[in-house]
């Protein structure tokens, strides 16, 4: 079965600071999707990046990007020049590539930016 | 429609009570999952449907939870003879069907059983 382990229940930068989120993941597959998600307060999930595990090159939406060591099967999130509205829980998420399979989440990581 | 609704947004009920929440996905989405998220908790996954089929059950945490969907859109998430653990915000999401990768959320029920 595929796992999701987040390390860092909470977490915290200083504005304008980078901070990385952990994640690792256990599977046996070969072709898969990983995914960051952000929920604030809302509580409705945001989608803030994916990579795919067959593309070498980390993907990068912004001020957000990954490190994805495929070997290791860890995923970690970068958030640079962190910003107030990046308070959030984020979950680092894996789904298997074939068919319409759920995503599996981790537990999150608690984010809180100070000013 | 344009995201995804779920109602109500908060539910408080008595325990043993049957609740019923309701998920809109949005329009075209053929697959449609529900989530769990316990306080303090990632996600835990209950049930999908591909249309108007669910493949896998599995993740209904008992024979009280059952999920019905109709007309390849609405699904309803039954909790009958509720208990306090049960407590937790349910979550929604659908994506465009097979192989597309991108789950769309919504802003969840938050069930509480007193």
């Amino acid at each position: 079965a595929q796992t999701v382990t987040q390390s860092q229940p909470e977490m915290s930068v200083q504005e304008a600071e980078t901070v990385t989120l952990s994640c690792t993941y256990d599977t046996s597959e070969s072709d898969y999707y990983l995914f960051w998600y952000k929920q604030p307060p809302s509580r409705q999930m945001i989608l803030v990046i994916r990579q795919e595990a067959y593309k070498q090159q980390n993907a990068t939406e912004n001020r957000f990007s990954v490190n994805f060591q495929k070997a290791a099967k860890s995923f970690s999130l970068k958030i640079s020049d962190s910003q107030l509205g990046d308070a959030a829980m984020y979950f680092c998420a894996y789904r298997f590539l074939s068919g319409n399979t759920p995503l599996v989440f981790g537990k999150g990581t608690r984010l809180s930016v100070i000013a | 429609g344009a995201g995804v609704s779920q109602s109500p947004s908060n539910k408080v009920t008595e325990k043993g009570k049957d609740v019923e929440l309701r998920c809109d996905p949005i329009s075209g989405h053929t697959a449609l999952y529900w989530y769990r998220q316990s306080l303090g908790q990632g996600l835990e996954f209950l049930i999908y449907f591909q249309g108007n089929s669910a493949p896998d059950k599995s993740g209904l945490p008992s024979d009280r939870f059952s999920a019905e969907r109709t007309g390849g859109s609405v699904s309803t998430l039954t909790i009958q003879r509720t208990q306090q653990e049960d407590s937790a915000v349910y979550l929604c999401a659908s994506s465009l069907g097979l192989m597309n990768t991108e789950a769309f959320f919504g802003q969840g029920t938050r069930l509480t059983v007193v």
